[in-house]
């Protein structure tokens, strides 16, 4: 099957700094998405983005499907960033999110 | 528009019994998946639902496990004789359409088998 990889995984940062998180896939895709995981476990969606670049507020997110790879950014963060982000991908035609090992972040004040 | 809920969002079952966990998806959204998270192993899909429909089952263990989406209601996750290796969050998804679609998760129900 596809393999995600998600890198760096442990991330610490200052409150305040940028950061920037990448995910590269081994396969093409018709989907993919990012997501927070909270400290209470709830899984947050961030961005639906199969190719192009995406704004939200602090965060953003760019896909380069020809290169297979996503990259999330993270700017100004703060304590309510920390948490795991989830890269997940949709291999052609099988209708099923495959995540990758996600990205730990502690943000600290 | 309420998002995906699942109940309960945490149940205790002893080695054994039955487990049954609910998804409600989106109004509007006819496509239910089921995830499931274990502590060292990361999400992982289980199975992929429309209305009276297994469309991929996949990611199901062959044995205790099972899945329905009624016409009317909820869908169900089933888990039969409970084992300490079944305690993992189990995520519901649901997309407007299937293939290539946006899914939106709900909370997640926490299942811990004593």
């Amino acid at each position: 099957g596809i393999q995600v990889e998600q890198s760096p995984p442990d991330l610490i940062l200052q409150e305040g700094a940028n950061s920037t998180l990448r995910c590269n896939f081994s396969d093409s895709v018709n989907n993919l998405q990012w997501f927070h995981q909270n400290p209470w476990g709830q899984l947050i969606n961030l961005f639906y983005i199969p190719s192009g670049t995406k704004q939200n507020g602090r965060l953003s997110a760019t896909t380069v499907a020809t290169e297979r790879y996503s990259l999330l950014y993270i700017s100004s963060s703060q304590t309510t960033d920390s948490g795991v982000y989830f890269c997940a991908v949709e291999p052609g035609g099988n209708n099923r999110l495959a995540f990758g090992k996600g990205n730990q972040v502690v943000v600290i004040p | 528009n309420a998002g995906v809920m699942q109940n309960p969002r945490h149940l205790v079952r002893r080695r054994g019994q039955e487990a049954r966990l609910r998804c409600s998806p989106m109004k509007g959204h006819s496509h239910v998946y089921w995830y499931r998270q274990l502590p060292e192993e990361g999400l992982k899909f289980m199975v992929y639902l429309q209305k009276e429909n297994i469309i991929d089952e996949s990611g199901m263990p062959k044995e205790r496990f099972s899945a329905e989406f009624p016409k009317e209601g909820p869908s169900i996750l089933r888990i039969q004789q409970v084992v300490r290796g079944d305690s993992a969050a189990y995520f519901c998804a649901s997309s407007p359409s299937g293939r290539f679609g946006e899914q939106y998760f709900g909370p997640g129900t926490r299942l811990t088998v004593t």
